[in-house]
């Protein structure tokens, strides 16, 4: 059974700031992998998806990186913004049945 | 992309009725498929809705409390049935249009069990 943990919980930063959210999955056998970021009480918005074959995807401050092999993917944030404030999510598409097995999500919160 | 309305978006309901959520996407889609999101939780996968078949239920999720619809390539309903106050979470729908890999959300439907 396909287990995905997201370190940290929670993080706090100063406005301006590159930082690293880190998400590991226990079955390396994945499709893809794609990151989320959810506002407070809002759905999910699609960042990322990184296939399988690929090491990393940019999507302007963004940049995510998969490991597949050790079961790890990296979301860079660069120079980072209050409006970036919000729980990111990564998941990880496994399985014939095509289902996302999320993990438990980073809660950011960017402050001026 | 895909662009997936719900409704309702929030909703308070009294313990032993039902609720039917509705999930419209805005192009035909090959893959429907429902979330719950229980309060400061992450995401667990209900089922996936196929078009002119029965849903696809994950372990712990039983039909007759999660009767799903999906008559057509763009719209699916999901009831949550005899409902208590564990049912009070966030209700998804997600979508993956065709030829396309990457998976859309609904705003999600806030509901809350009294």
């Amino acid at each position: 059974k396909q287990e995905v943990t997201q370190i940290p919980a929670a993080l706090s930063v100063p406005e301006g700031e590159n930082l690293v959210l880190n998400c590991s999955f226990t079955d390396s056998a994945i499709y893809n992998l794609q990151w989320f970021r959810q506002d407070p009480g809002k759905g999910l918005t699609s960042l990322l998806l990184i296939q399988s074959s690929q090491r990393e995807q940019t999507s302007g401050r963004l940049n995510a990186s998969l490991d597949k092999s050790s079961g790890r993917s990296t979301l860079y944030i660069a120079a980072s913004q209050p409006g970036d404030s919000a729980t990111y999510l990564c998941a990880v598409h496994t399985g014939t049945a095509s289902k996302l097995t999320f993990g438990t999500g980073t809660r950011l919160q960017v402050t001026l | 992309s895909a662009v997936i309305s719900q409704k309702p978006s929030r909703d308070i309901c009294q313990r032993g009725t039902s609720l039917t959520i509705q999930c419209q996407v805005d192009s035909q889609v090959t893959m429907m498929f429902w979330y719950r999101q229980q309060p400061g939780q992450s995401l667990t996968l209900i089922a996936t809705a196929n078009q002119g078949s029965e849903a696809t239920y994950e372990s712990g999720f039983v039909i007759d409390k999660f009767p799903i619809s999906r008559p057509n390539l763009t719209f699916s309903t999901l009831t949550v049935s005899n409902m208590s106050p564990e049912d009070s979470s966030i209700y998804l729908c997600s979508a993956r249009p065709r030829g396309l890999e990457t998976q859309y959300f609904g705003p999600g439907t806030r509901l809350l069990v009294l």
